[in-house]
């Protein structure tokens, strides 16, 4: 298994280019999530989503936008990129509701808007 | 409005010290509390603790949770350089889709 993959690792944007953030788990796992974590800020919640064809909204989520087509993947889309969106951007999944909350991240990325 | 507050935000000990980390919390619908290990890459998972499970331990990291008090504390004996990293503490509530609140971490350094 390949666990949590996010693509790109880096993306630098100008202020108000759009682009998509892509995650991809291949656990079957049903809830998928997407946080940005900022200095001194811990994770903070952007969307979420209970399954295909489900999501809802986090902590922050103006600026961003998700979809959940398949299992599988979970986009994020950026509408016109801010300085105020300058990140690290971490997707997760979680197998397990029943038993709890433990959630496996990708590796992140980096983004930069100029 | 749903808390998770870490504290202290840093703390600097030196190898073999012990360390206690503190997490107190204010969430509806609390279903567990989980610990993460973060160095300088995605976060990892270190413990879950419910109300089936108040208290976890592995190798030199302990945790438990006081549901009554609404805390939880990380305990870290004899620490090593390789414990240098952001510790975190997030809970996770029923009602979001099992997504985590997260406090801010706090940042350990073990000197040598």
């Amino acid at each position: 298994n390949a666990g949590v993959t996010q693509t790109p690792k880096f993306q630098v944007l100008k202020t108000g280019q759009s682009m998509t953030l892509q995650c991809a788990q291949d656990m079957n796992h049903e809830y998928m999530s997407w946080y940005r974590q900022d200095p001194g800020m811990g994770l903070r919640l952007i969307h979420y989503s209970v399954g295909a064809g489900i999501t809802d909204q986090g902590e922050v989520p103006n600026g961003y936008n998700v979809s959940r087509s398949t299992t599988e993947d979970f986009p994020l889309r950026l509408l016109s990129a801010a300085p105020s969106q300058t990140s690290v951007y971490f997707c997760a999944s979680s197998y397990n509701p029943a038993g709890g909350n433990e959630q496996y991240f990708g590796p992140g990325t980096r983004l930069t808007v100029t | 409005e749903d808390k998770v507050v870490q504290s202290p935000l840093s703390l600097v000990v030196h190898e073999g010290d012990t360390v206690t980390l503190n997490c107190s919390y204010e969430v509806t619908n609390f279903r567990s509390l989980l610990w993460y290990k973060q160095e300088k890459k995605a976060p990892t998972f270190l413990f879950m603790l419910t109300s089936s499970g108040i208290e976890k331990k592995s190798g030199r990291l302990s945790s438990i949770l006081d549901k009554k008090e609404l805390f939880s504390i990380l305990n870290i004996t004899a620490t090593q350089t390789g414990d240098s990293a952001i510790y975190l503490c997030a809970v996770g509530h029923v009602n979001s889709g099992y997504a985590l609140n997260f406090g801010k971490g706090t940042s350990l350094l073990v000197t040598p």
